[in-house]
């Protein structure tokens, strides 16, 4: 792996279920992010986390949830998916610490449709 | 409330000039961020500053000046592969990235 790793690339899921998209990151990098992409709006933070053990709430986290168990994996939850949650998924990862520019880098994305 | 504003659309001719202007209004600055997405991919880092004026790199140039809370990316001989969208993203004084709806750039021949 080179870079950060999103599954799956895309799903169709029906409404209520449960899923799990993943995140993998082989850069060490201290902090990843979730993001919502939506035709018309910005990037739009759900999740992140600025270590290990850590994880925040950024602009529109509500009906997803995160856990950071260790420095590689950042897993976004959707507890019981809404049609609203149609979107193009984006984690990314980046080198906070000081020196650096704190550019993020992201994962190809996850395509959910919500029926 | 934080507001990062760009043009929607612009259209430029391969092997010419284009500018794309971005204003941001936000709750302190530490730094604006050019990224680059093409249709169906992931955005990728093109530029960052921090600092008033313009930074090189390559075919493209970012300039910035934080007392007119303004931006743009120019980019030089475009090739029909410079389509794409370009984001300008803020990062605030609690060091969280404002992000703007992007620019989608047609190259036309």
């Amino acid at each position: 792996i080179a870079g950060i790793t999103q599954a799956p690339t895309s799903q169709i899921l029906a409404a209520g279920r449960r899923m799990t998209l993943r995140c993998t990151q082989d850069m060490r990098h201290n902090a990843m992010y979730w993001y919502r992409q939506d035709l018309g709006l910005g990037l739009r933070l759900i999740h992140y986390s600025n270590t290990a053990g850590t994880t925040g709430k950024g602009e529109v986290p509500d009906g997803y949830s995160v856990s950071r168990a260790n420095t590689d994996d950042f897993p976004l939850t959707l507890a019981s998916a809404v049609p609203s949650q149609t979107s193009v998924y984006f984690c990314a990862s980046s080198d906070s610490t000081s020196g650096s520019t704190g550019e993020l880098f992201f994962g190809e994305g996850s395509r959910l449709t919500v029926l | 409330g934080q507001n990062i504003d760009q043009p929607t659309e612009m259209t430029a001719t391969e092997g010419a000039i284009v500018q794309i202007n971005c204003t941001y209004q936000t709750s302190g600055f530490n730094g604006l961020f050019w990224y680059q997405q093409h249709a169906g991919e992931a955005p990728t880092f093109l530029s960052y500053n921090v600092l008033d004026g313009l930074e090189e790199k390559g075919r493209f140039s970012s300039f910035l000046s934080r007392s007119k809370g303004y931006s743009y990316l120019l980019l030089k001989e475009l090739q029909m592969k410079d389509s794409a969208s370009y984001l300008c993203a803020v990062l605030d004084s609690n060091y969280q990235l404002i992000w703007g709806a992007g620019t989608k750039l047609i190259i036309k021949p």
